[in-house]
């Protein structure tokens, strides 16, 4: 079954203390994102990569870090949370922007609350 | 800047035709997604337009026109499942994804 599998789905956790969202994806894809969602805001983009060891910022990266390491793997590393960085969390992956549809796979998601 | 409009709440009845519409102000466009979100899960795809005119998927339906900047996502025969969000995303001329905040939509029996 295509998917994309972000990992964990619920934290709670404090104020400094680093973490990593997972984030692996089965469909060959080139192109992955990180998204946040807050109320009333919508998606917002943090980072994306168009490949391999490709990344770049989306609109709201302060805070993140990420990697491109592996072609199913995108994961998203919190190195010191605060609590403005409480919110929803998407992984999501297409082929290239532009190639056919583009049409986004999501995860689940991972709702983190900084304490 | 870029900008994606879309109304924030809609109320509709079970059975009914409802249109949500979604204006844009972009730096080129490459496209003009919607996606469905129920509460608390992932955006799910419903349809993509890039040339104008209206792309007819069973029950939903996409409009667009680029001159305009204005597309709208027709849903007919209204279920209560139907209640979920609507996200309108455009595609800009460097293949980045400009979200508008979403449309809320009430099914009432």
């Amino acid at each position: 079954e295509a998917q994309v599998t972000q990992n964990p789905r619920y934290l709670i956790t404090v104020t400094g203390k680093k973490l990593t969202v997972t984030c692996s994806q089965n469909m060959n894809h080139e192109y992955m994102s990180w998204y946040r969602q807050d109320p009333g805001l919508g998606l917002r983009q943090i980072y994306y990569s168009m490949n391999v060891e490709v990344t770049d910022k989306g609109d709201v990266p302060e805070g993140y870090k990420v990697s491109r390491k592996e072609k199913r793997n995108f994961p998203l590393i919190l190195e010191s949370p605060s609590p403005n960085q409480t919110s929803l969390y998407f992984c999501a992956s297409s082929t290239p922007p532009g190639q056919g549809s583009g049409e986004l796979f999501f995860g689940e998601g991972s709702r983190l609350t900084v304490l | 800047g870029q900008n994606i409009d879309q109304p924030t709440e809609m109320t509709a009845t079970e059975g009914a035709i409802v249109q949500i519409n979604c204006t844009y102000q972009t730096s080129g466009f490459n496209g003009l997604f919607w996606y469905q979100q129920h509460a608390g899960e992932a955006p799910t795809f419903l349809s993509y337009n890039v040339l104008d005119g209206l792309e007819e998927k069973g029950r939903f339906s996409s409009f667009l026109s680029r001159s305009k900047g204005y597309s709208y996502l027709l849903l007919k025969e209204l279920q209560m499942k139907d209640s979920a969000s609507y996200l309108c995303a455009v595609m800009d001329s460097n293949y980045q994804l400009i979200w508008g905040a979403g449309t809320k939509l009430i099914i009432k029996p």
